[in-house]
């Protein structure tokens, strides 16, 4: 199985600030027959189910706001969330869709500072 | 409008069977897939099992011994049965749809399962 890692579990912010958080695959995620990255970032806030934000790595699901970028390539990942607003207070996983089972990472609470 | 709801017994017995059901609208089940992901009280979300359009199953391998996944399209329906149910099965238990790209795209709102006697 695929094992994703990410970090930090938790990060306390002010609004307005830009966060970063990583994802590292246990193999690579980038299918050499699209060149693309087989990774999702999933936001979760308390009591709701996951809502899709960016798959492919990088491509910001419909509606999503452009505050939130998804980059990296291979192995390692990065959901940046510029000048963080209250409503993004939650909790974020990455997902693998390369093979699977479709593992999570354990996921990183945003949380107000 | 794309929707898909589950539903099932809110309470379950240690060693009994659990069997959820995943109502879609909006979309067919001969186009894309049905994924199941579960979430234990206050932790992170464990993918359990995928049925493609194409009727066929993949398993998490933890869970493939108790696992099953179905579904009849003509009801827009997608099961889920799992035996040997335990405590650490306590969890909420979602369905979220996937194109053949598989990114689980829509989920449901989930249902919450507790495994006691």
């Amino acid at each position: 199985d695929i094992v994703m890692t990410q970090s930090p579990s938790s990060l306390a912010v002010s609004a307005g600030e830009t966060v970063t958080i990583n994802c590292k695959s246990s193999q690579s995620l980038l299918y050499s027959g699209n060149q693309k990255n087989y990774l999702a970032w999933y936001q979760q806030k308390p009591g709701q189910s996951p809502k899709l934000l960016i798959y492919w790595a990088s491509t910001r699901q419909s509606g999503v706001p452009d505050r939130f970028i998804g980059s990296g390539s291979g192995t390692d990942f990065t959901l940046t969330i510029s000048s963080v607003q209250a409503e993004d207070l939650a909790i974020y996983y990455c997902q693998q869709y390369y093979d699977t089972p479709y593992t999570f990472g354990a996921g990183t609470k945003l949380e107000l500072k | 409008q794309v929707q898909l709801k589950e539903s099932g017994p809110g309470l379950v017995q240690p060693s009994q069977t659990l069997s959820l059901t995943c109502t879609v609208a909006g979309f067919s089940l001969t186009s894309y897939n049905v994924h199941w992901v579960r979430q234990p009280p206050g932790k992170g979300l464990e993918w359990m099992g995928v049925i493609w359009n194409t009727g066929g199953t993949r398993y998490n391998s933890a869970l493939k011994s108790r696992l099953s996944i179905s579904k009849d399209t003509s009801k827009s329906q997608v099961f889920l049965k799992m035996n040997s149910l335990q405590t650490e099965d306590t969890a909420t238990y979602y369905c979220a749809r996937s194109s053949t790209t598989g990114i689980p795209d829509y989920w449901g709102q989930g249902v919450m399962v507790t495994v006691s006697s």
